[in-house]
């Protein structure tokens, strides 16, 4: 049974043009994640929540935004999609602290063209 | 930087054979994950081993934890076709505000 789901898998979108990426739990959890990923790289944190708290990352750019509208799913936006923001986007969860097990979705490869 | 570094970068063996990763960090730790991502896909959970923990087994994966260096190594016996990935090893600080940070992983690849 799917626990994160990740949609779409892949979306292109056009430079500049906004964007949003969606994720849901069927765990329960209280903390949501969303990373980014290049190509061979280490998955880089954009932000969390604990709940309804947003916690961002001090390096995430300001085009990245998220929301959450409640327990189940979690939504990346991205305003103004650059080039370089061409990547593997990961949605993940624990269930309380931060510093346990996560469980990952399968991702969203964003391509911009 | 709490980053952890995988060692080595890449790695091949044949099936059958074990293989072993070693992952390295620069402060100290609340607990240490290895996590697997097969091609385009997202990251499995596989072990967590905490700052008190020595040594953790989960089937064909053996964990080590030596604090005293700073360092893991990830065991995996027997090695399966299926098992070739990437493995990256995520360490959690001791600040209240600690997060899980990756390193940029190791890929391995099992021949048939």
């Amino acid at each position: 049974d799917a626990m994160v789901i990740q949609n779409p898998r892949y979306q292109v979108t056009q430079f500049g043009k906004p964007v949003t990426l969606s994720c849901s739990q069927t765990l329960n959890h209280n903390v949501m994640y969303w990373y980014q990923q290049k190509s061979s790289q280490a998955p880089k944190l954009l932000f969390h929540y604990y709940d309804k708290d947003f916690n961002n990352e001090a390096d995430t750019p300001d085009n990245f935004q998220s929301r959450r509208p409640n327990t189940s799913f979690c939504f990346l936006d991205i305003r103004s999609p650059g080039l370089g923001d061409a990547a593997m986007y990961l949605c993940a969860t624990s269930r309380d602290l931060v510093s346990e097990t996560q469980y990952f979705g399968p991702g969203t490869r964003l391509l911009v063209l | 930087s709490q980053q952890g570094e995988e060692d080595p970068q890449a790695l091949s063996i044949q099936e059958g054979e074990n293989a072993t990763m070693n992952c390295s960090y620069k402060t100290s730790i609340n607990n240490l994950q290895w996590y697997r991502q097969n091609s385009g896909r997202g990251l499995v959970h596989l072990i967590l081993i905490r700052s008190n923990e020595r040594e953790k087994h989960s089937g064909r994966l053996r964990v080590t934890l030596d604090t005293s260096k700073k360092s893991s190594s990830l065991l995996i016996t027997a090695s399966r076709a299926a098992d070739t990935a990437s493995y990256f090893c995520a360490t959690v600080g001791t600040g209240a505000n600690s997060k899980l940070t990756f390193g940029k992983g190791i890929t391995l690849s099992v021949r048939p």
